[in-house]
Formats: structure tokens, C-alpha cells, sequence
């Protein structure tokens, strides 16, 4: 069946540096994938999302590109803030709108 | 953008008591409204689907008796945990479906609700 596959944290990083967190995938149709973010006590929010292959979703400062030949969904963002600190879900949507959630990548950052 | 509510966001109850959770959608129609469950750092648990004016439908493992699902209208639907117990307490989370342009589906989360069952 579908399923989502994220890097597990917990991941520390310092205010500024390079964030990447990995997400690869599954699925035996043409799946819709998102990044979710989840900040302390509070429900997720969609980050961003990406609909075919080579598709990239982007906001906020953070880019995924959606790629078929690595089945990947990387999250990347060039200098984290502070305020980046959250839980963040990797996911697919099959065609038939059913979520796939990854285990949740918790990032910290420090001043 | 679309913006799912919940309420209440967060409730403590007695071990035996009854729970009602609702799940709006509030400012566009939805058909179908999704139920999960989020143990703490572990990701969300898909529960049951919810679908205006019939029954929902339950994920392999979810007692339906437990966890009564209305979805009373287009814009509402409520999780009632029955006779809660204190493995009951989560944080339960909503999601609603819209039809986004050219008919593609996206689901917008409600902001959960953190019960705790003492």
C-alpha cells in the first residue's frame, strides 16, 4: 500500500543554518504529496504541496520538489529561524484523497 | 485560504463521561470530513471518514460504538467519545475535503482538540 517514509529526528539546528529533511514515498498510483507543519499545541497547517513530478512547492521560505525518479519530497530551507521550531509531517494523498502521514521530523532551533 | 475549526480545543472530563468534538468548516462545503488520532510524538492516525448524510466509516481497529461520528450538514460533523476512558485521552484532529480548481481535492485541518481523561 501507500506510505511515507521521513527522516526521524529530533533535529537541532542553530538560527541561519540549512535545513533539509528527507522524505521518500510509495505509492502505485500518481500521488499528490504536502508538507505539513505543526507547531506546539496546535493543529497541522499545510506548508506547502505538490500535485505531478517536477512540480515544486514552495513558502515561507521553504521549497519541496516533488521527483519521480528518486520518489523523494525533500523539505529544504536555506536559513532557519527560530521560529521555524515545529513538528513537521511529510504525506501523499492517493488518488482517491486518502492521507499517508510520515512519523513527524521535530525541529528545534537555537539561537 | 479554507480554515476548519474545532471545538472545544481542549477538554478534561471524568473517566465515564461522554465527549462531543466539533468539526467545522467555515467557509466552504464539505462532503467529506476526516477523524484522526495523534498520540504525543507520534504522527496522525487516520480513525474514520466522515460523509454528509450517511454513515461514517472506520478504520480497521476503531470501535464505532466508541467513537460516534455525525456529519450533520455540508459545513459540520462531530466525534463523540463515549463513556470515556483515560487510554482515551489524545489530541484528536479534524480535517475537512474542498474541491479546489479543476477538481482537484485538498484536505484542510482543523487546529485539534486535546482531550484528557482523568
Amino acid at each position: 500500500g501507500d506510505s511515507v517514509t521521513q527522516m526521524e529526528g529530533p533535529v537541532t539546528l542553530s538560527e541561519e543554518a540549512c535545513l533539509t529533511i528527507n522524505c521518500t514515498y510509495t505509492a502505485t498510483g500518481y500521488p499528490s504529496l504536502f508538507w505539513y507543519v505543526q507547531y506546539p499545541g496546535e493543529g497541522l497547517q499545510l506548508l506547502l504541496n505538490a500535485k505531478k513530478a517536477d512540480d515544486k512547492g514552495s513558502n515561507k521560505g521553504f521549497e519541496a520538489t516533488y521527483r519521480k525518479e528518486t520518489i523523494s519530497f525533500h523539505l529544504e530551507k536555506g536559513s532557519v529561524q527560530v521560529s521555524d521550531s515545529a513538528v513537521y509531517f511529510c504525506a501523499l494523498s492517493d488518488p482517491g484523497n486518502q492521507f499517508y502521514f510520515g512519523t513527524g521530523t521535530s525541529l528545534t532551533v537555537i539561537p | 485560504g479554507a480554515v476548519v475549526s474545532q471545538h472545544p480545543s481542549r477538554v478534561i472530563c471524568k473517566s465515564g463521561t461522554s465527549v462531543k468534538i466539533e468539526c467545522r468548516s467555515l467557509d466552504f462545503q464539505a462532503t467529506t470530513m476526516f477523524w484522526y488520532r495523534q498520540f504525543p510524538k507520534q504522527s496522525l492516525m487516520l480513525m474514520a471518514t466522515s460523509n454528509e448524510g450517511s454513515k461514517a466509516t472506520y478504520e480497521q481497529g476503531v470501535e464505532k460504538d466508541k467513537f460516534l461520528i455525525n456529519h450533520a450538514s455540508l459545513t459540520l460533523s462531530t466525534l463523540t467519545v463515549t463513556s470515556a476512558h483515560p487510554e482515551d485521552s489524545s489530541f484528536y484532529i479534524c480535517s475537512a475535503r474542498a474541491l479546489g480548481l479543476a477538481g482537484t481535492d485538498t484536505q484542510y485541518f482543523g487546529p485539534g482538540t486535546r482531550l484528557t481523561v482523568l
